[in-house]
């Protein structure tokens, strides 16, 4: 299974953009990228996940290289409430790992008021 | 909706002895699976099923039982249980497809003596 490097940890002032990147430079064409954050003391929720273009929700956008070896979850405006650990996740649309997500230790963001 | 519940929140186990804990959910996905996490470190897949009647191995599945008789339920059974099994387990659910979001339950506390 490809795998994904975070950095351990990054740092932001509230109110501020953050850019956390993700490198997956052994990701297939039928890989899609996935990002979930874990608050402290909390199961995991979803952020986000694209295949090959760019993607906006509520919550952040995902940027995709376009050969796709690498993609950056944005924050636009960090809260207190976006302090969490992000994991960037490959998961494959079928075959034997359907819907298997597979967790690194992820970056450990901190936003300071 | 309830989402995903796990009970109990917390357990404290003495080292040889069993127990099940359990995960429910009420939105009607085919998907669930159990994660462990460990101090610093992301998930790892315990055991996942795709369906009622259907279960697989994850990555760490030893020690562990699982069965699916409804599509609601999903409990994790622990056979004998060992100062390793010591860890915060998680349970989730999703509609099946690998793009689909995964929805964390709140977690369980596991403490083996």
């Amino acid at each position: 299974d490809a795998k994904t490097t975070q950095p351990n940890s990054m740092e932001s002032n509230e109110e501020e953009p953050v850019h956390l990147p993700c490198n997956h430079s052994t990701i297939s064409g039928t890989d899609y990228i996935h990002w979930y954050r874990q608050l402290p003391s909390q199961g995991p929720e979803y952020v986000i996940h694209g295949l090959t273009s760019n993607v906006n929700n509520r919550m952040a956008s995902l940027a995709i290289a376009e050969d796709r070896k690498s993609s950056t979850l944005i924050l636009h405006r960090a809260t207190l409430r976006d302090a969490a650990v992000y994991y960037c996740i490959l998961s494959k649309d079928r075959g034997s790992t359907l819907g298997r997500l597979y967790f690194g230790r992820g970056t450990q963001l901190t936003v300071w008021p | 909706n309830a989402g995903v519940t796990q009970t109990p929140k917390f357990q404290v186990l003495k080292t040889g002895q069993s127990m099940t804990l359990q995960c429910a959910q009420d939105m009607n996905h085919e998907y669930m699976s159990w994660y462990r996490q460990d101090p610093g470190m992301g998930l790892r897949l315990i055991h996942y099923s795709v369906g009622a009647g259907i279960t697989d191995q994850g990555e760490v599945p030893n020690g562990y039982n699982v069965s699916r008789s409804t599509t609601e339920d999903f409990p994790l059974r622990l056979l004998s249980a060992a100062p390793s099994q010591t860890s915060v387990y998680f349970c989730a659910s999703s509609r099946g497809q690998g793009t689909s979001e995964q929805f964390f339950g709140p977690g369980t506390r596991l403490t083996v003596l």
